[in-house]
């Protein structure tokens, strides 16, 4: 089945450490994007990916970092720097163009 | 920039109820999509339809449908006879040919639809 999987889907973290969440995607799909969502709150963009070996920064991207050095996979790591990260955190994919994007079913994180 | 907005915060209607959901948006850009996203209690954003700006001709699909209205800048969506499984969050979003300086979707803040049985 074509998809996008996230994981894990919830995730703790303690004060001070880096924690990274896993995207990957078998749609042959070009770009990809992670947002963060919080309560009431629309999605807000943190970073996205149009191509392999690069990326850009969204409207959040203070405190978190991204790779893409395979198509299938976009992981996003949550630093120390990024003092509130307690959120719903989504990935997701599209083809190009004006298509929709696809969501992977997130990964809850929470700092203890 | 681009701006959605979804005025209803929540909305509570009981089974078999029609009821609407209200989506505004601003863009000065005259070539755009608008989408709408189904959020269920489980977490994944869930695709519904997508509108682009040079199409005005409203969409039924089952019990859902959409009224696009450049004039007004909004894009409704009217489920007929509500059901249980519709309880959701929805959010409506928007994205221009220029990306407004960041790629992705501009998202309004969801409208929480709770059904009642």
């Amino acid at each position: 089945d074509g998809g996008i999987t996230q994981s894990p889907k919830y995730l703790f973290r303690k004060e001070g450490q880096n924690v990274t969440l896993s995207c990957e995607q078998n749609l042959n799909h070009d770009a990809m994007y992670w947002y963060r969502q919080d309560p009431g709150q629309g999605l807000r963009l943190i970073y996205y990916s149009q191509i392999v070996n690069d990326f850009q920064k969204g409207d959040i991207a203070e405190g978190y970092s991204v790779s893409r050095e395979k198509k299938e996979s976009f992981p996003l790591t949550v630093t120390s720097a990024q003092k509130n990260p307690t959120a719903f955190y989504l990935c997701a994919s599209r083809a190009g163009g004006f298509t929709e994007a696809f969501f992977g079913q997130g990964t809850r994180l929470t700092v203890v | 920039a681009q701006k959605v907005t979804q005025a209803q915060t929540e909305i509570s209607v009981v089974e078999k109820e029609d009821v609407t959901l209200d989506c505004v948006y601003e863009t000065r850009d005259t070539t755009y999509y608008l989408f709408w996203y189904k959020q269920p209690p489980s977490g994944e954003l869930v695709f519904l339809i997508r509108r682009n700006s040079f199409d005005e001709q409203n969409e039924i699909s089952g019990r859902y449908s959409w009224n696009f209205q450049k004039s007004t800048s909004s894009f409704n969506f009217t489920i007929t006879a509500s059901q249980v499984v519709d309880s959701a969050v929805y959010f409506c979003a928007l994205r221009t040919y220029s990306g407004g300086g960041a790629d992705g979707l501009t998202f309004g803040k969801g409208t929480h639809l709770i059904i009642q049985p």
